[in-house]
């Protein structure tokens, strides 16, 4: 199965744009990249997935490179309350999403 | 917030009792998952099914079984449990496989003693 490295933690100051990246350079040309987020104490909560073309929606943005060897999650304006633990996911061959470890992200006010 | 019950949401038990994990959805969605997540390790699926009586394994399935004889409902068995079954168990749900969004459950921790 195909896996992503991501960082281990990242912070961001309140109301600046944050990156959060992911290498995939084992991905398969139809494996989708999907990026799910879990606050603390709870379950994980979809947010963006892409496949080729850079996608957007109301939660973030999703840039995918050109080689599709790696992708950024881009929160536009990071609030307190996107403090979380970011995954960058690609199907697995069961069809099913391989979580990794994720990026923590701390947003500072 | 899709309709997505786990019970109990807190248990504790002894080594080598059974123990069922209920997941509950109102969703009439087709798929079902159970992940467990533990420090160091993120969410690792453990079974999922595709419909009424079709399941499959996940990666960590050893010590597991599961069932599934209602659309709306998906039973995690652990047959004896075991001290290294303490963890935070996770359900989700999805209309048509991976590559809609997964929708998940408030989780159940369950602690083996």
């Amino acid at each position: 199965d195909a896996k992503t490295t991501q960082p281990n933690s990242m912070e961001s100051n309140e109301e600046e744009p944050v990156h959060l990246p992911c290498n995939h350079s084992t991905i398969s040309g139809t494996d989708y990249i999907h990026w799910y987020r879990q606050l603390p104490s709870q379950g994980p909560e979809y947010v963006i997935h892409g496949l080729t073309s850079n996608v957007n929606n109301r939660m973030a943005s999703l840039a995918i490179a050109e080689d599709r060897k790696s992708s950024t999650l881009i929160l536009h304006r990071a609030t307190l309350r996107d403090a979380a633990v970011y995954y960058c996911i690609l199907r697995g061959s069961q069809g099913n999403l391989i979580f990794g470890k994720g990026t923590k992200l701390s947003v500072k006010p | 917030d899709a309709g997505i019950t786990q019970s109990p949401r807190h248990k504790v038990t002894e080594t080598g009792t059974p123990v069922t994990l209920r997941c509950h959805q109102t969703e009439n969605h087709r798929y079902m998952y159970w992940y467990r997540q533990d420090p160091g390790h993120g969410l690792r699926l453990i079974h999922y099914s595709y419909g009424v009586k079709d399941t499959d394994k996940g990666e960590v399935s050893d010590g597991y079984s599961v069932s599934r004889s209602k659309t709306e409902d998906f039973l995690l068995t652990l047959e004896s449990a075991t001290s290294s079954q303490t963890s935070v168990y996770f359900c989700a749900i999805s209309e048509t496989g991976v590559l809609r969004e997964l929708f998940f459950g408030s989780g159940t921790q369950l602690s083996v003693l």
